[in-house]
C-alpha cells in the first residue's frame, strides 16, 4: 500500500523565520516519484518539485530546499527566510503506480 | 497559453441527477487525471488515463466514470450523484506519469449534491 503522511496540519511563523514541512511516505515499490505542490489561498495547485527514488541528492531553488532521505522514507521541504507570499497549503505526494497525496500542511506566515 | 480547463466551475445538483464535468488540455499531454479534495484528506485520485482509450482506477473510483476518446479531453461522469460526492474536483494533465511528470491542474470544480 502507498501512503503519505504530513503530520503537521498547520504551522504559523513570523516572516523571515525558516520553516520545515515534514513528509513521510510508505511504498513497497523500488521505483517511485515524490512531489511537492503548493495551493495558495486562490486555490490553484502549483507544482514545486519532483524527485525519483534513485536520486537522493538534495535540491535547492532560491529560498526553497528539499531533503530526500530513503533511509527514513522522508522528503522534507524547507523554506528559508519565509515571506507572507509563502502562506499556502503545501501537499507532498507519492507516485509508485497511482498518485497519493498527503493531507497537506497549512503554512501561515505573519508579517 | 498552456492550460487545463474545467467546466463548470461551480455546480449545485440533486441526488441522482446525472452530471458531467468536462476537462480539456491544450498541451498534447499523454497523462490525465481526476482528483477530489476534501478538508483534512488532501487530494485523492479518482481515475487516471495514460493515453487515449486507456483509463484506470485511482484511490477512490466508486461512483465515478471517465472516458478518454480524444487526447485532449477527459470528462468525469457522475451517473447518480450522492451527497458524499460533494467536493472540490481537480483535473490534471502531464506529459507522462513519472520521470517527466509535472502535473498541470485545472482551476477546480466545486460540486454540491443536495
Amino acid at each position: 500500500a502507498q501512503k503519505v503522511t504530513q503530520a503537521q496540519t498547520e504551522i504559523s511563523v513570523v516572516e523571515k523565520e525558516d520553516v520545515t514541512l515534514d513528509c513521510v511516505y510508505e511504498t513497497r515499490d523500488t521505483t517511485y516519484y515524490l512531489f511537492w505542490y503548493k495551493q495558495p489561498p486562490s486555490g490553484e495547485l502549483v507544482f514545486l518539485i519532483r524527485r525519483n527514488s534513485f536520486d537522493e541528492q538534495n535540491e535547492i531553488s532560491g529560498r526553497y530546499s528539499w531533503n530526500f532521505q530513503k533511509s527514513t522514507s522522508s522528503f522534507n521541504f524547507t523554506i528559508t527566510a519565509s515571506q507572507v507570499v509563502d502562506s499556502a497549503v503545501y501537499f507532498c505526494a507519492l507516485r509508485a503506480w497511482d498518485m497519493r497525496f498527503g493531507a497537506g500542511t497549512r503554512l501561515t506566515v505573519k508579517p | 497559453e498552456a492550460q487545463v480547463t474545467q467546466n463548470p466551475r461551480y455546480l449545485i445538483t440533486v441526488t441522482g441527477k446525472k452530471l458531467t464535468v468536462t476537462c480539456s488540455q491544450n498541451m498534447n499531454h499523454e497523462y490525465m487525471s481526476w482528483y477530489r479534495q476534501d478538508p483534512g484528506l488532501g487530494l485523492r485520485q479518482i481515475y487516471y488515463s495514460m493515453n487515449v482509450e486507456v483509463t484506470d482506477k485511482g484511490d477512490v473510483p466508486e461512483g465515478y466514470k471517465v472516458s478518454r476518446k480524444e487526447k485532449r479531453n477527459f470528462p468525469l461522469i457522475l451517473e447518480s450523484p450522492s451527497p458524499n460526492q460533494t467536493s472540490l474536483y481537480f483535473c490534471a494533465s502531464s506529459f507522462d506519469a513519472g520521470i517527466q511528470e509535472t502535473q498541470y491542474f485545472g482551476p477546480g470544480t466545486r460540486l454540491l449534491v443536495l
